[in-house]
C-alpha cells in the first residue's frame, strides 16, 4: 500500500522560502513511469489549488500562476520529492499535501494522498 | 473564480439521491480524466471517481461518476448522515496547461 508523508517547517516567515519533502513508502519512485508526483494546497477554509507535479525523469509541469517562485526535485536513492517555493507571503499559508498522480499525457488529478501539513506564513 | 464550475451546496434526506454537478468547457472536462474527492473536516481528500467513472478499491457503489460533453456529474444514492463533506471535482486543464479544481460543493445531510 503506497504511503506519503509530508515534512517540513510549519512556520514561515514572510519573503523566506518554504521547503517541504514528501516520503513515499510502499513503492519506488524511481522508473514510475506511470505517475506524477504532486503537490496540492488548500488555505484555511478555501479550496484546492495544484502547485506543481514532476515524473520520475525530472520533467515538471507548473501553475502559471506559482510558476516563478516553485520548484521541485526528485530524490529517487531516498524515495522522496521536495517542495520550495520562494518569496512566501501569508497568502501562502495552507495546508499542503503530496500526491501521486496517473500520466496519461498530462497528470490525472491525484488517486493518493498524503495526509497534509499546516505552513503558516507569520513574523 | 474556479475554471470548474460547481454549486457551492447541496443537501438531501436520508436515504435519498443526490447529483453534484461540475461545468467545464472543451479544454478541460471535454478532453480529459475527471476525478471527484470527498473531503471531511480536518482531513485530507478522498479520491471517490477517477478517470471519470472508476471507483478506487473500498468506494461503496453508492457514489457514482459520469461525464458528457463539457459536464461531469457526481451521483450519491441511499444518503447517509456520514456522506455530510465538501465534494470537489478535478481535471487538466489543456489552455492553462495546469491541473484545476472546481470551488466545491457543501453536502448537508438533513
Amino acid at each position: 500500500q503506497l504511503q506519503l508523508q509530508e515534512s517540513g517547517p510549519g512556520l514561515v516567515k514572510p519573503s523566506e522560502t518554504l521547503s517541504l519533502t514528501c516520503a513515499v513508502s510502499g513503492g519506488p519512485i524511481r522508473r514510475s513511469v506511470s505517475y506524477y508526483w504532486g503537490w496540492i494546497r488548500q488555505p484555511p477554509g478555501k479550496g484546492l489549488e495544484w502547485i506543481a507535479s514532476i515524473y520520475y525523469s525530472g520533467a515538471t509541469k507548473y501553475n502559471p500562476s506559482l510558476k516563478s517562485r516553485v520548484s521541485l526535485s526528485v530524490d529517487a536513492s531516498n524515495n522522496r520529492f521536495s517542495l520550495e517555493m520562494t518569496s512566501v507571503t501569508a497568502a501562502d499559508t495552507a495546508v499542503y499535501y503530496c500526491a501521486r498522480q496517473d500520466a496519461v499525457m498530462v497528470p490525472t488529478p491525484p488517486t493518493i494522498w498524503g495526509q497534509g501539513t499546516l505552513v503558516t506564513v507569520s513574523s | 473564480q474556479s475554471v470548474l464550475t460547481q454549486p457551492p451546496s447541496a443537501s438531501g434526506a436520508p436515504g435519498q439521491r443526490v447529483t453534484i454537478s461540475c461545468s467545464g468547457s472543451a479544454s478541460n472536462i471535454g478532453n480529459n480524466f475527471v476525478s471527484w474527492f470527498q473531503q471531511l473536516p480536518g482531513t485530507a481528500p478522498k479520491v471517490l471517481v477517477s478517470r471519470n467513472d472508476r471507483r478506487p478499491a473500498g468506494v461503496p457503489d453508492r457514489f457514482s461518476g459520469s461525464t458528457s460533453g463539457t459536464s461531469a456529474s457526481l451521483a450519491i444514492s441511499g444518503l447517509r448522515s456520514e456522506d455530510e463533506a465538501d465534494y470537489y471535482c478535478a481535471t487538466w486543464d489543456d489552455s492553462l496547461s495546469s491541473q484545476v479544481f472546481g470551488g466545491g460543493t457543501k453536502l448537508t445531510v438533513l
